[in-house]
């Protein structure tokens, strides 16, 4: 079941930062945000997750709101090469698996 | 390996064939998935296999499908007299522990064609 809400597309300048929003308003106190990326012909990457505390790595920040009911993800300059699906996920670190919606089309654009 | 590895990558098969998938995980990865990725659409969770522990098959769409992960590595997934709504790309991952919170990593995938 769907517990995450994503803009079906967006657009980014090549070297800007691309925000992407992810509404989970539903969300409980034990589920983790997800984020995964799928570029075409490939198969989905982990990018990163979180609780509560914002969390950032080589590829990416999280910024989780205090109620925790919406996050972004940030690239913080975006590439041609960051062109993909990007998908939000919501759930429980012991769930036996992660449900995948349909996720936002990022386009970054020369 | 390094990664997780998909064989083949392309089949073409006719309707009512039988067809089996490959999916070799990374060494040491405990837990395995299968997903499907229909044209457009989001993944599909079909089964997942953690360890000696009986595989969770819940999304398995019919009993047409089955799947068997040998020696707690290489999985293959077997999907009987198939039919065109079973074209999809069926996508393989693993992880380090049987919880999503080390992240999967996925295959590239094996796109089935029934024609």
């Amino acid at each position: 079941d769907a517990k995450t809400t994503q803009p079906t597309s967006m657009d980014c300048a090549e070297g800007r930062a691309a925000n992407l929003p992810c509404n989970h308003s539903t969300i409980s106190g034990n589920e983790y945000v997800y984020w995964y990326r799928q570029i075409h012909s490939q198969g989905p990457q982990y990018i990163i997750h979180g609780l509560k505390n914002n969390e950032t790595n080589e590829m990416a920040s999280l910024i989780i709101t205090e109620d925790r009911k919406s996050s972004t993800l940030i690239l913080p300059h975006a590439t041609l090469r960051d062109t993909a699906v990007y998908y939000c996920i919501v759930s429980e670190t012991g769930a036996n698996n992660l449900f995948f919606g349909t996720g936002t089309r990022l386009t970054v654009i020369p | 390996g390094a990664g997780v590895s998909q064989s083949p990558s392309n089949k073409v098969t006719e309707k009512g064939k039988d067809v089996e998938l490959r999916c070799d995980p990374i060494s040491g990865h405990t837990a395995l998935y299968w997903y499907r990725q229909s044209l457009g659409q989001g993944l599909e969770f079909l089964i997942y296999f953690q360890g000696n522990s009986a595989p969770d098959k819940s999304g398995l769409p019919s009993d047409r499908f089955s799947a068997e992960r040998t020696g707690g590595s290489v999985s293959t997934l077997t999907i009987q007299r198939t039919q065109q709504e079973d074209s999809a790309v069926y996508l393989c991952a693993s992880s380090r522990e049987g919880y999503v919170g080390y992240g999967y990593t996925f295959g590239s995938g094996t796109r089935l064609t029934v024609v």
